[in-house]
């Protein structure tokens, strides 16, 4: 079974408002990341953060992660056209497996 | 290479024939994955190596589903008799730390069995 969930499922927004997508899993993790799909193929790395962390920021992607609560949220701030993908929260836990959720699609519309 | 190559990017086959599909991780990637993907859904873990050795081979979906790396770099994954529900997007990526962090996809395989 999968080990992350992400919510929503699908979100449409203007270019220009945030996008908020959460993640949550069931187990513990050493780490949480976070990666894009576009066109259904190969995923892009966005942001990675540990198990030890609460927060991290890269460039307009903002990452939380709550272990108490077992869940993250990404946040992309002045969202672009080109945001317009599948996002995905991935989860390593021990024994060094990586799964992935099931992915919220986000659409920025221009 | 510069990134993790798949191929062939589309296959298509008939049911009841055996598929090989092929992964060249990152050189010197010692962690490998191979991910199935059905069409708008989540990424569906199947196998993961460290080196050549399977440490973690449960989400192989039945035993047509077999997958081998040698030399610690190239892996292939190969379905026998397959199957329509075999149809999907198999994706492979790789890594280089022992933690397994980052990982690097390749474009996937498109897989079509008619």
């Amino acid at each position: 079974s999968q080990q992350g969930e992400e919510d929503p499922q699908a979100l449409s927004i203007q270019e220009g408002e945030n996008a908020t997508m959460n993640c949550s899993y069931k187990t513990s993790i050493n780490n949480l990341q976070w990666y894009r799909q576009n066109s259904g193929r190969g995923l892009v790395h966005l942001i990675l953060i540990r198990s030890n962390e609460r927060e991290k920021h890269s460039g307009r992607l903002r990452v939380t992660l709550d272990t108490s609560k077992k869940s993250s949220s990404l946040l992309i701030t002045a969202s672009r056209a080109a945001d317009t993908a599948s996002y995905f929260c991935a989860t390593l836990s021990p024994g060094f497996k990586t799964i992935f959720g099931a992915g919220t699609r986000l659409f920025v519309k221009a | 290479g510069a990134g993790v190559s798949q191929s062939p990017s589309n296959k298509v086959t008939e049911k009841g024939k055996d598929v090989e599909l092929r992964c060249d991780p990152i050189s010197g990637h010692t962690a490998l994955y191979w991910y199935r993907q059905s069409l708008g859904q989540g990424l569906e873990f199947l196998i993961y190596f460290q080196g050549n050795s399977a440490p973690d081979k449960s989400g192989l979906p039945s035993d047509r589903f077999s997958a081998e790396r040698t030399g610690g770099s190239v892996s292939t994954l190969t379905i026998q008799r397959t199957q329509q529900e075999d149809s999907a997007v198999y994706l492979c990526a790789s890594s280089s730390q022992g933690k397994n962090e980052k990982l690097f996809f390749g474009s996937g395989t498109q897989l079509s069995v008619l």
